[in-house]
């Protein structure tokens, strides 16, 4: 079974700051989901990630295959960002997705 | 082109009654999957459907839930005889292809209360 973990579990910071949210998981996966889930409950896909890196806006997501973690990083961040960020993986083999708990993220302005 | 839809967005049954969550996946996506959210907890995996076929069940329950998603109209998720641990937030994601090869599209959830 693949364990899903994330932290920090919560991150306060100031806006502007750069933010980094860390996800570590246990056996091989074919894909890995970065997700925002807003305090209304919708969840967005913000990126799917294989290998390398990937951009969008002020967001990046970056994985190592090989050590098995994945980083989400939000420059200039803002008082918008504030949300939770989920790390979901899609084993080898298998479509349904393992999530973290989650890292519930509040930007101050 | 719509979003993914479900419906209704809260569901409020009484303990033993049925409750049906609906999902109508973006157009042009043939793959459906189910998540729960408890209270608290992370979201969890419950079933991946194509048209008209069940693909992997695992995180199913085995009794009281079914799902479908047949030829025409959404897919459904179906609880019988609810009971109050049943009361979570359901979310419904579409794709054109797996989760495994393409991002997924999320529904806005529904909200199943048990009295």
């Amino acid at each position: 079974k693949n364990e899903v973990e994330q932290s920090p579990q919560n991150l306060t910071a100031q806006e502007g700051e750069f933010i980094t949210i860390n996800c570590s998981y246990s056996v091989g996966i074919s894909a890995l989901h970065w997700l925002q889930q807003h305090p209304g409950g919708g969840i967005v896909s913000l990126f799917m990630l294989s290998s390398g890196k990937k951009k969008h806006g002020r967001l990046i997501a970056t994985i190592n295959i090989q050590e098995k973690h994945s980083s989400l990083h939000i420059t200039a961040s803002h008082p918008r960002d504030s949300a939770v960020y989920i790390c979901a993986v899609s084993p080898g083999g298998a479509d349904g997705l393992t999530f973290g708990k989650g890292t519930h993220l509040i930007i101050q302005p | 082109n719509a979003g993914v839809m479900q419906n209704p967005r809260h569901l409020v049954r009484r303990r033993g009654q049925e409750a049906r969550l609906r999902c109508s996946p973006m157009k042009g996506h043939s793959h459906v999957y189910w998540y729960r959210q408890l209270p608290e907890e992370g979201l969890k995996f419950m079933v991946y459907l194509q048209k008209e076929n069940i693909i992997d069940e695992s995180g199913m329950p085995k009794e009281r839930f079914s799902a479908e998603f047949p030829k025409e109209g959404p897919s459904i998720l179906r609880i019988q005889q609810v009971v109050r641990g049943d009361s979570a937030a359901y979310f419904c994601a579409s794709s054109p292809r797996t989760a495994r090869d393409e991002k997924l599209f999320f529904g806005s959830g529904t909200q199943l209360s048990v009295l």
